[in-house]
C-alpha cells in the first residue's frame, strides 16, 4: 500500500479557530514531512519528522504546532492563523530522512483562513 | 548554492505531440539526487523517478523518458505521443546527499503542461 492520506480535504476556518490537519501512512516509513503550498508555486518545506522525532522546522510561526504521535501518524495544529497561510498542505513520508529516499505525498488539504 | 531552474512556465501541446520538459540544476556536491513529480489538478504529487548523479543512463518508462546529462546539469523530461491525462504540473527537484540542503528537496517552480484534445 503506497498512499498517504489526509484529512479533510477542504478546512475553512476563522482566525480564532483551533483546527487539526491529519496525516497518515502504513508503509513502515519512519520520515514525515509538513509542506505548504500557495498557488502557482512549488511546495515549501515547514517540518520534518525522524522516527517520530522532530527533526527540522523551517522557522515556521508558532501557530502552527507539528505532533507524531505515532510512526503512521503525522498532525498539524493550526491556531490564529492569518489569511495569507491560506494554501494547499501537504503531507509526504519516505522511508528514512537522507537524499536519496523518495518522498511519497498525500493528496493534500486545501486551507482557507478567512 | 543549490538551484533548480525549469524555464518553461507553461507549454501547451495537442493530443499525441511529444513534448519536453526541461531542468537544469545547480549544485556544489558529487553525490545528489534529481525527481521528476508530477501534480495533476486534484493536488498530490505523484513520484516519477529518482536520478543519482553517480547513473547517466536515460531511462524509459512507457511514453516517459528522461535524458540526464550532467556535463550540462540537466534532466529533462520528454513525454511521447502526449495525451490529456498528462495535463499537470510537472516539478523537478534536487536532493544533496552533503550539502545545506540537509537531503531535503529543493523544487524548481514547476512547469505547467496543457495538453489540449
Amino acid at each position: 500500500d503506497t498512499e498517504v492520506t489526509q484529512t479533510p480535504k477542504h478546512l475553512v476556518m476563522g482566525m480564532t479557530n483551533k483546527k487539526s490537519l491529519k496525516c497518515e501512512q502504513h508503509m513502515g516509513h519512519r520520515a514525515m514531512y509538513w509542506y505548504k503550498q500557495k498557488a502557482k508555486k512549488p511546495p515549501e518545506l515547514m517540518f520534518v519528522y525522524s522516527y517520530e522525532k522532530l527533526s527540522i522546522n523551517e522557522s515556521v510561526p508558532s501557530r502552527f504546532s507539528p505532533e507524531c504521535p505515532n510512526s503512521s501518524l503525522l498532525n498539524l495544529h493550526l491556531h490564529a492563523l492569518q489569511p495569507e497561510d491560506s494554501a494547499l498542505y501537504l503531507c509526504a513520508s519516505s522511508q528514512r530522512t537522507g537524499s536519496y529516499n523518495e518522498q511519497f505525498f498525500g493528496p493534500g488539504t486545501r486551507l482557507t483562513v478567512l | 548554492a543549490q538551484k533548480v531552474t525549469q524555464a518553461q512556465t507553461e507549454i501547451s501541446v495537442v493530443e499525441k505531440e511529444d513534448v519536453t520538459l526541461d531542468c537544469v540544476y545547480e549544485t556544489r556536491d558529487t553525490t545528489y539526487y534529481l525527481f521528476w513529480y508530477k501534480q495533476p489538478p486534484s493536488g498530490e504529487l505523484v513520484f516519477l523517478i529518482r536520478r543519482n548523479s553517480f547513473d547517466e543512463q536515460n531511462e524509459i518508462s512507457g511514453r516517459y523518458s528522461w535524458n540526464f546529462q550532467k556535463s550540462t546539469s540537466s534532466f529533462n523530461f520528454t513525454i511521447t505521443a502526449s495525451q490529456v491525462v498528462d495535463s499537470a504540473v510537472y516539478f523537478c527537484a534536487l536532493s544533496e546527499r552533503d550539502g545545506g540542503s540537509q537531503g531535503n528537496l529543493i523544487f524548481g517552480k514547476g512547469t505547467k503542461l496543457s495538453v489540449k484534445p
